[in-house]
C-alpha cells in the first residue's frame, strides 16, 4: 500500500490564482480530512468526509472547497488564493468514520506559498 | 468551544532520561478520545498513543505512556529512556466520540540531547 499520498509537495501561487491539492489513499478508508498547519497554531481542520459524496466543514473552511466522488480521492480546491493561505497542508484518512477509534494516517504534506 | 492546550513550547532531555509533556483540554462531553502525535523533521505525522476517555487505565506503548486525569482534564505523555530519534514536535489532540472533528494543540518541540 502507498498509504496516503499528496501532490504536489511544494507549490508557489500568486494571489488570486486557483489550484487543487490532490490527496489519495489506497486503504479503502471511509474517513478523509484536510488540515492546515501554521507556525504556533498546531493543525486545524479545514474539511472532512465520512464517505463518497459526503463532506462537511471543519474549523477553518473559508476559501476552500472539497468534493468526494470516490472513496480513494479527496481533493482540496483553493478558489482564489490569498497570502493568508500560505501554510502546510496535510491530508489524513482512517478506516471508518467512527471518530477516534481508528488510527488516522497522514500524508506527507504540501507546502503552499501564496505571494 | 473545545480547546487543547500545550503550555510547553519547547523542552529538552538527555538521552536515556525520562521526560513528561503536558496537555490539558476543555470539554463538557463525557465520551471522547485523546491522542499524542509525533512530527519529526520529515514532517510526517505519526500516532504515538491513544486514550479512550471511558477507560480508566492509562494507555502505554513501549516507552510511551500517558497520565490521564479525567476530572482534571489533563493528558500528559511520558517518554522513558529517551532516544535521539524521539526528537520531534509532539501534538496533543482531542476528538469527541461521533463528531469526526479533531482538535490539535499547538505542539511541544522536544529535543533529545546526546
Amino acid at each position: 500500500n502507498a498509504g496516503v499520498t499528496q501532490t504536489p509537495k511544494f507549490q508557489v501561487l500568486k494571489t488570486g490564482q486557483s489550484m487543487t491539492l490532490q490527496c489519495a489513499q489506497d486503504m479503502n478508508h471511509e474517513y478523509m480530512s484536510w488540515y492546515r498547519q501554521d507556525p504556533g497554531m498546531g493543525l486545524r481542520l479545514i474539511h472532512y468526509s465520512v464517505g463518497a459524496g459526503i463532506t462537511d466543514q471543519g474549523e477553518v473552511p473559508n476559501g476552500y472547497n472539497v468534493s468526494r466522488s470516490t472513496t480513494e480521492d479527496f481533493p482540496l480546491r483553493l478558489l482564489s488564493a490569498a497570502p493568508s493561505q500560505t501554510s502546510v497542508y496535510f491530508c489524513a484518512s482512517s478506516y471508518t468514520a467512527t471518530s477516534g477509534r481508528d488510527t488516522q494516517y497522514f500524508g506527507p504534506g504540501t507546502r503552499l506559498t501564496v505571494l | 468551544a473545545q480547546t487543547v492546550t500545550q503550555s510547553q513550547p519547547e523542552m529538552s532531555v538527555q538521552e536515556a532520561e525520562t521526560v513528561t509533556l503536558s496537555c490539558t483540554y476543555d470539554t463538557s462531553e463525557n465520551n471522547y478520545y485523546l491522542f499524542w502525535y509525533k512530527q519529526p523533521p520529515s514532517r510526517q505525522m505519526i500516532l504515538v498513543i491513544r486514550q479512550e476517555a471511558y477507560k480508566q487505565q492509562n494507555a502505554t506503548e513501549n516507552r510511551f505512556s500517558v497520565n490521564f486525569q479525567k476530572a482534571a482534564k489533563s493528558f500528559s505523555l511520558k517518554i522513558s529512556d529517551s532516544q535521539l530519534g524521539d526528537t520531534a514536535m509532539y501534538f496533543c489532540a482531542f476528538c469527541h466520540s461521533g463528531t469526526y472533528k479533531y482538535i490539535f494543540g499547538t505542539g511541544t518541540r522536544l529535543k533529545v540531547l546526546a
